[in-house]
């Protein structure tokens, strides 16, 4: 199984300000015929389903702010929040769709200072 | 709208079984694969299962291999989770998903149920 790892487990950053996070795959998630990174990212509330905000690593699912932006490739990843609003508290999750058994981080817990 | 609507969660002991159901509207359910992904109470989602849209294929996580059964009746456009022998660590909130792709197993999911919930203990 691909196993995914995130960092921090938790971040508490200020409002309009930058938040990273980070994903690390055990395995390239790249797959070479189609040049995608098969890597989405997610966004928990308490209480509600995960929520899609990032597909292919880097495209932004419609109706996502674009303050949210996702980079990397191979086994290196990155979720940026680049000006946080009070509506981002949440848990945020990386997930490959790329092996046959679907694995998702550990998550990261992003909350205001 | 397109949605998602699981039920059948409940209180069972250890050993017993019980039968998860997502219902699915407002688009064509027959064209999709659909996934259970399930969430212990404080813990990251799981992966539990996926079913090609036309129910011929089937994988399963290695935790649940042999004890769950994923089925789905596209006249009724309903996907079923059989789970048999259920320990406490099957407690969780069960949601299934929707990849953003018909007819595509592997991808991004852009559509969750609200989930049920799943409580396996004496």
């Amino acid at each position: 199984d691909i196993v995914m790892t995130q960092s921090p487990d938790s971040l508490a950053v200020s409002l309009g300000e930058r938040a990273t996070i980070n994903c690390k795959s055990s395995q390239s998630v790249l797959y070479s015929l189609n040049n995608q990174n098969y890597l989405a990212w997610y966004q928990q509330k308490a209480g509600q389903p995960p929520k899609l905000l990032i597909y292919w690593a880097s495209t932004r699912e419609s109706g996502v702010p674009d303050r949210f932006s996702g980079s990397g490739s191979g086994t290196d990843f990155t979720l940026t929040i680049s000006s946080l609003q009070a509506e981002d508290v949440a848990v945020y999750y990386c997930q490959q769709y790329y092996g046959t058994l679907l694995t998702f981080g550990g998550g990261t817990k992003v909350e205001i200072k | 709208q397109v949605q998602l609507v699981e039920s059948g969660g409940g209180v069972v002991q250890p050993g017993m079984s019980l039968r998860l159901s997502c219902a699915a509207s407002g688009f064509t359910f027959s064209n999709y694969a659909i996934h259970w992904v399930r969430q212990a109470p404080g813990k990251g989602p799981e992966w539990v299962t996926v079913v090609s849209y036309d129910g011929r294929n089937k994988n399963y996580a290695a935790s649940v291999k042999g004890r769950f059964t994923v089925s789905r009746d596209n006249s009724k456009s309903t996907l079923y989770l059989q789970m048999n022998s259920l320990r406490a660590d099957d407690t969780a909130v069960y949601y299934c998903a929707r990849p953003r792709i018909s007819r595509v197993r592997d991808d991004a999911y852009d559509i969750w149920g609200q989930g049920t919930m799943v409580t396996v203990s004496s």
